[in-house]
């Protein structure tokens, strides 16, 4: 039973670029959840997608964008790539089912992202 | 600004002793979530606790949650050198789909 995957595991990107990252959820999984996670920090919520459709949005940029596929499967666009974007990338994928916020969540080992 | 805080930052011990580290937050929570995570790897999740509840257990691990004074901790016995890692915890809250993660405890263990 994989996993959460995501690809790649690491990208360097140039200031102005647009980058993609990918992400399979687990098995069974349903929602999508994307963080940033900066070095020595906690991860930083950026948007949750369910039902293809963005459920909720943290405090990031326009320059910040998800989709959701049929099959769950999720992609993080950023475009007009900052210095500050650097940071690993962490998707991570929940089964939607009982009281709100009360679901575990399990992650992928994350995209980092290099910005020069 | 994040919800969860943890204390301390790091932690050093030594393999077999107890670790115990502690997590603040500032509104009313559903639940309560504590993750592990290992240099350069995703979180783990350890173990989830609902507002209703005030302690739990999973193998070596021991959560509390004092609602009163809105803060938990997490104890980790007889500490293994396979412990060393980055510990956070996750607050859910109100109608947030989505826990709240604090800045993490950085805990060293030396065989």
């Amino acid at each position: 039973d994989a996993g959460v995957t995501q690809s790649p595991t690491h990208l360097i990107k140039t200031r102005g670029q647009q980058v993609t990252l990918r992400c399979s959820p687990k098995s069974g999984h349903d929602t999508v959840s994307w963080y940033q996670q900066a070095l020595g920090q906690g991860p930083q919520f950026i948007f949750q997608y369910y039902e293809e459709e963005e459920r909720q949005r943290g405090n990031f940029p326009d320059r910040f964008s998800g989709h959701q596929f049929p099959n769950y499967s999720s992609e993080l666009n950023v475009n007009a790539l900052l210095l500050g974007d650097s940071a690993l990338y962490l998707c991570a994928s929940s089964h939607t089912g009982g009281s709100l916020g009360n679901q575990p969540q399990h992650f992928g080992d994350g995209t980092r992202l290099s910005i020069l | 600004s994040q919800q969860g805080e943890e204390d301390p930052q790091a932690l050093s011990i030594q393999e077999g002793e107890n670790a115990t580290m502690n997590c603040s937050y500032k509104t009313s929570i559903n639940n309560l979530q504590w993750y592990r995570q290992n240099s350069g790897r995703g979180l783990v999740h350890l173990i989830l606790i609902r507002s209703n509840e005030r302690e739990k257990h999973s193998g070596r691990l021991r959560v509390t949650l004092d609602t009163s004074k809105k803060s938990s901790s997490l104890l980790i016995t007889a500490s293994r050198a396979a412990d060393t890692a980055s510990y956070f915890c996750a607050t859910g809250s109100g109608g947030s789909y989505i826990p709240t993660f604090g800045r993490g405890t950085s805990l060293i263990v030396h065989p």
